[in-house]
């Protein structure tokens, strides 16, 4: 079973500065990769898929990055409403596994 | 809009059964693979189950083989999760979730607002 790692464990960050998380997976993933907004209380939402490739009405603030085993998250120009937990998934290999999370905290 | 409604959660014993249900709306159900996502309270995001979009194959996470079953209606558009033999660890909030195609190699492009699953005596 594949592993994946995300880091920081917890980011805090000021507003309309950038954050950068990174996910890394113990074997390749290919572009096989999905990143998850959760924010507090709320069902998870898609925010990128194929490692870069925005959902559907997510803002061009959020941009994503990487291929085979590492992989960055960038969040530009944060906002408040940004303040959730961030996950990356791999479904390239099975079972389709997600990072443990990285909590971001608007300073 | 595409709608994702669980329901059938609640406080169960342990070594008891629950079936949880997930009506969908607004795409075509029968098109896509459909997932269970768990969730423990505090913790991350656990993948349980995934069924294919004609219903025939079936995936389950390691810590619920055996235990939990995935189907579909396809008359009502609805999801199941069957769950016999619970336990403590099992408490989580119960997430449906669309992927993005027929298989199970695909992101999870809708999710549910989830159902709450306690096991306790």
């Amino acid at each position: 079973e594949i592993v994946m790692t995300q880091s920081p464990a917890t980011l805090s960050v000021s507003p309309g500065e950038r954050a950068t998380l990174s996910c890394r997976a113990s074997q390749s993933v290919s572009s096989n990769l999905a990143w998850y907004q959760q924010e507090s209380g709320q069902a998870p939402r898609l925010l990128i898929y194929g490692a870069s490739t925005r959902a559907t009405g997510i803002p061009a603030r959020f941009s994503g990055s990487g291929s085979g085993t590492e992989f960055i998250l960038t969040i530009s120009s944060l906002q408040s409403e940004d303040s959730a937990v961030y996950y990356c998934q791999q479904y390239n290999n099975w079972p389709p596994v997600f990072g443990q999370g990285t909590r971001l905290e608007i300073k | 809009q595409v709608q994702l409604v669980e329901s059938g959660g609640g406080v169960v014993q342990p070594g008891r059964s629950l079936r949880l249900s997930c009506a969908a709306s607004g795409f075509a159900f029968n098109n896509y693979a459909m997932h269970w996502i768990r969730q423990a309270p505090g913790k991350g995001l656990e993948w349980v189950a995934v069924l294919s979009y004609d219903g025939v194959n079936e995936y389950y996470a390691d810590s619920v083989k055996g235990r939990f079953t995935i189907s579909r209606d396809k008359s009502k558009n609805t999801l199941y999760l069957q769950m016999n033999s619970l336990r403590a660890e099992d408490t989580a909030v119960y997430y449906c979730a669309k992927g993005a195609g027929r298989d199970a190699y695909n992101p999870l492009d809708f999710w549910g607002q989830g159902t709450l699953v306690t096991v306790s005596s």
